[in-house]
């Protein structure tokens, strides 16, 4: 079965500092797709990265990075510098051969 | 492009009444799905259609719903009769080629309000 761990539920930075969200995810598939979407309060859900299970390669997009290791089955999102802005749920998701799964999402709050 | 698109935004109606949700995936897209979101469950994927046929409808939680996609632009969730606990923010997304590599485009959603 296909299952996604945002182990943080709330997580509150002060303006500048820099934050990293967690997701473990666990699958049977050989070939997937890692996800991170973001719900500002707006409520929309944005995409932001995606990842096959073949590219183990990080990636940097700005203040954003993605960290991602098969070896613990980690796929984490760092904001540098974090912004108000930020502000935001941010959930991981998975998908195989299938359907997107998504985790339980991490609720990011920026202070001034 | 226009994106996906949902309506109505919000619907408030009275338990027992029938509830129809609308979405227009974006053009040329063959994958659609709808998902629920609630604080208690997150999100949850009810149903998805590929070329317009429901693939996998295992998340629909009991016969009180039905999805629909007569066409490759027109999906519809029905609920009959609603309950209070339907209450939540209802997506629905598309995306371009087989569901699991491509990302999914989401509608702003439809905020169902059963009283």
């Amino acid at each position: 079965a296909q299952k996604v761990t945002q182990a943080q539920t709330e997580i509150s930075v002060v303006e500048k500092e820099d934050v990293t969200l967690d997701c473990v995810y666990e699958t049977r598939d050989t070939t997937y797709y890692l996800f991170w979407y973001k719900q500002p309060p707006s409520g929309e859900l944005v995409f932001l990265i995606r990842r096959n299970s073949f590219d183990e390669q990080n990636e940097i997009s700005g203040r954003y990075s993605w960290n991602f290791q098969k070896s613990t089955s980690s796929f984490n999102f760092t904001i540098t510098a974090s912004q108000v802005v930020d502000s935001a749920v941010y959930f991981c998701a998975l998908s195989g051969y299938n359907k997107l799964i998504f985790g339980a999402g991490t609720r990011l709050a920026v202070h001034p | 492009d226009a994106g996906v698109i949902q309506s109505p935004r919000h619907e408030v109606t009275e338990m027992g009444q029938e509830v129809t949700l609308r979405c227009k995936p974006i053009s040329g897209h063959n994958s659609l799905f709808w998902y629920r979101q609630t604080m208690m469950r997150g999100l949850e994927l009810l149903i998805y259609f590929n070329n317009n046929v429901p693939i996998d409808d295992s998340g629909m939680p009991e016969d009180r719903f039905s999805a629909k996609m007569p066409n490759a632009s027109f999906s519809t969730l029905k609920i009959q009769p609603s309950e209070p606990r339907d209450s939540a923010v209802y997506f629905c997304a598309s995306s371009g080629d087989r569901a699991s590599g491509e990302k999914l485009f989401f509608g702003s959603g439809t905020q169902l309000s059963v009283l």
